[in-house]
């Protein structure tokens, strides 16, 4: 089945110690987003590349990066880890925005722990 | 600030009955709207959408209302099921992003 998949489910990270989160899509989309959720808020997007442009919203702080090296991975970088960093972090993909009923396909997102 | 809310943090309904799930937003200018459902230790599933043009989608057992006028909308799921037990996001698309509500939780009693 065509999906998408976060790796790992769980990642434990200490304070300040870079961390990257992955994920892949076999559904040949061309759009790839990251959001963060923390436990009873909103997912928060943070940035998405449709295909090889960079995205990034206006208010996701420095310390978090991405990169896109083909159609099918994503990643999300930490670069500095802080205790607020900790939460869900949820890969979705998309055909393109911009299109009436386009809709987001979520991995299973993976939870980050900062200690 | 919250451009889409959903002020009701849990419901619980029982099961054969119907299934209100309310979400506000602000902005006007939103192309449409989805709810997403969510179960523990899994992404969020698209479940329904509706145009900024329409005022009902339909489908099987879920409908969505909307009211421009209000800025609300409305997920009915009916008859409520155990399997519907999850926690459900509304979310509302404009300018090539979906911004998502805190969610509801939803527990169907036996």
């Amino acid at each position: 089945d065509a999906m998408v998949i976060q790796n790992p489910r769980y990642q434990v990270t200490q304070f300040g110690k870079p961390v990257t989160l992955s994920c892949s899509q076999t559904l040949n989309h061309n759009v790839m987003y990251w959001y963060q959720q923390k436990s009873s808020q909103a997912p928060k997007l943070l940035f998405h590349y449709y295909d090889k442009d960079f995205n990034n919203e206006a208010d996701t702080p420095d310390n978090f990066q991405s990169r896109r090296p083909n159609t099918s991975f994503c990643f999300l970088d930490i670069r500095s880890p802080g205790l607020g960093d900790a939460a869900m972090y949820l890969c979705a993909t998309s055909r393109a925005p911009g299109q009436v009923n386009e809709k987001l396909f979520f991995g299973s997102g993976t939870q980050l722990s900062v200690l | 600030d919250q451009q889409v809310k959903q002020n009701s943090p849990s419901l619980s309904v029982q099961e054969g009955r119907i299934s209100i799930l309310n979400c506000d937003y602000t902005n006007s200018m939103f192309d449409y709207f989805l709810w997403y459902k969510k179960y523990p230790a899994e992404g969020p599933t698209f479940l329904i959408s509706i145009s900024s043009i329409k005022d009902k989608n339909e489908d099987g057992r879920f409908t969505v209302f909307l009211n421009k006028s209000a800025k609300h909308l409305s997920l009915h799921i009916v008859p409520s099921q155990p399997g519907d037990s999850a926690v459900y996001f509304c979310a509302a698309y404009r300018d090539d992003k979906i911004i998502f509500g805190k969610g509801t939780r939803l527990h169907i009693l036996p």
